[in-house]
């Protein structure tokens, strides 16, 4: 059973578009969710942590969570040529450290100048 | 900023030989964990470390792999007999009490030749 689902992509845009990436779970249980940017050849980066149905805004980021149909978004406004990077999502099932995050496949970005 | 190291960058062993691959997490963090990402697969969870105990373990995590803190400021993964499988990118985390926000060092990229 693929408890989280992303595609992977890629996604190629041009600068200045509004990029929507999203993932599905399976797993009832999940109850916090994060976003993780990947630049090549290095480690994910934190971009959102949520944990209730509804939406989050940082900046040009918002992160959606739809606990209802386990769908989870990432939106990012104004996409820079910076932002090209792969995306992964991330969750787990208790707000406590030491607790597994399980990851999505991650999608790829391309933003185009 | 504080981050997490990770040392070596590259490492290339021959098939059943040992390794350790060694992270320094953030100073004052307390959880440690390691995942890997085979090429084009997800970051896959591993195991989480903490107060020199083992909190969570995947199902990969097996004999064959086990995680010190050998002092203050290290924490390694060894890979005992390494199998062409083990072929992935190892990635350390690290996260402070009370806080599930796992912060990712930049990895190792492990060959088994």
């Amino acid at each position: 059973q693929k408890e989280v689902e992303q595609d992977p992509g890629p996604l190629s845009v041009p600068e200045g578009a509004i990029v929507s990436l999203n993932c599905t779970y399976s797993n009832s249980a999940f109850q916090y969710f994060m976003w993780y940017r990947q630049y090549s050849r290095k480690g994910p980066e934190l971009l959102m942590y949520t944990y209730s149905s509804g939406n989050k805004e940082d900046g040009r980021f918002t992160a959606q969570v739809d606990k209802s149909s386990k769908y989870i978004s990432l939106f990012i406004r104004d996409s820079q040529p910076s932002d090209s990077a792969t995306y992964l999502c991330a969750m787990s099932a208790a707000n406590q450290a030491g607790t597994a995050l399980i990851f999505g496949k991650g999608t790829t970005l391309s933003v185009s100048s | 900023e504080p981050e997490v190291t990770q040392t070596p960058s590259h490492q290339v062993t021959q098939m059943g030989q040992e390794v350790i691959l060694r992270c320094v997490p953030i100073s004052n963090h307390l959880y440690f964990y390691w995942y890997r990402q085979i090429l084009g697969q997800k970051v896959e969870f591993l195991v989480s470390f903490y107060n020199n105990e083992i909190s969570e373990k995947s199902e990969i995590f097996d004999d064959q792999f086990s995680v010190e803190r050998p002092d203050g400021s290290n924490f390694t993964l060894k890979i005992r007999s390494t199998k062409l499988e083990d072929s992935a990118m190892y990635f350390c985390a690290s996260s402070g009490t009370g806080s599930d926000t796992q912060y990712f060092g930049p990895g190792t990229r492990l060959t088994v030749l």
